[in-house]
C-alpha cells in the first residue's frame, strides 16, 4: 500500500513553545489529509481536514488558533501546536487519501507529543 | 452526522479460534465504505478489510472477513484461526461525506 511518513515520532517541548509535525505521503498526491488526537486506551478523534491549497476545515472544539494546519503541496500537510501547554500532550495521527473518492486511508506512523 | 459503535471495548480468543468482533454505525450518506483497521502496540493503523455499501457480497482478506448487513447497518469482523499477531486494538471506521469515523475500539488479546 501507499506510505505516509510522519515526522517526528517523539518530542519533548516545554510550554509556551510550538511544535510542528509533519505528514507526507511519499508514492502518491494525497489531496486531503486528515489529522487526529489520539488520548490513552481511546479512539481518534478527527481534527481537522485539509485539502491541498484551501483553508483547513476543524471540527467543533477544535482551536483553529492553536492547531495551525497547512497543506501547501499535494504530499505535504503540517501541524503546528503553538503555545504548547501540557493539557496537550497527547499522540497525534495524520492520514491521506489519494483522491477525492471514497478510498482508504493511509496512515501516518503518529507523533508523541509531550508538553513539559 | 455520522456514528459509529463498537460495543466491545475488550475480546479474547484462543489461539486458532474464531472471534466476530460487532459494529453498527448510522449514516444519511448512500455512497459509504466501511473498513476494519488494526492499531498493534507500535499504534501503526493498519487496514484489515474494506466494504463498499454498494457490494451486497462481504468482503474477505485471507482468515478476515466481514458480515455486512446494510439494512441493519451492522459490520462485523470476523478472524478465524486467530494468531498471536493478531492482538490489536480494531476499529470499525465509516468513511462518507468525505470524513473517516471511528468506533471506540475493540481491544482483541489471543490467549495462547
Amino acid at each position: 500500500g501507499a506510505v505516509v511518513s510522519q515526522h517526528p515520532s517523539r518530542v519533548i517541548c516545554k510550554s509556551g513553545t510550538s511544535v510542528k509535525i509533519e505528514c507526507r505521503s511519499l508514492d502518491f498526491q494525497a489531496t486531503t489529509m486528515f489529522w487526529y488526537r489520539q488520548f490513552p486506551k481511546q479512539s481518534l478523534m478527527l481534527m481537522a481536514t485539509s485539502n491541498e491549497g484551501s483553508k483547513a476545515t476543524y471540527e467543533q472544539g477544535v482551536e483553529k488558533d492553536k492547531f495551525l494546519i497547512n497543506h501547501a503541496s499535494l504530499t505535504l500537510s503540517t501541524l503546528t501546536v503553538t503555545s504548547a501547554h501540557p493539557e496537550d500532550s497527547s499522540f497525534y495521527i495524520c492520514s491521506a487519501r489519494q483522491n477525492r473518492g471514497p478510498t482508504e486511508a493511509f496512515f501516518g506512523q503518529g507523533t508523541r507529543l509531550t508538553v513539559v | 452526522a455520522q456514528t459509529v459503535t463498537q460495543s466491545q471495548p475488550e475480546m479474547s480468543v484462543q489461539e486458532a479460534e474464531t472471534v466476530t468482533l460487532s459494529c453498527t454505525y448510522d449514516t444519511s450518506e448512500s455512497d459509504y465504505y466501511l473498513f476494519w483497521y488494526k492499531q498493534p502496540p507500535s499504534r501503526q493503523m493498519i487496514l484489515v478489510i474494506r466494504q463498499e455499501a454498494y457490494k451486497q457480497q462481504n468482503a474477505t482478506e485471507n482468515r478476515f472477513s466481514v458480515n455486512f448487513q446494510k439494512a441493519a447497518k451492522s459490520f462485523s469482523l470476523k478472524i478465524s484461526d486467530s494468531q498471536l499477531g493478531d492482538a490489536a486494538m480494531y476499529f470499525c471506521v465509516l468513511f462518507g461525506n468525505e470524513k473517516l469515523t471511528f468506533g471506540t475500539g475493540t481491544r482483541l488479546t489471543i490467549i495462547p
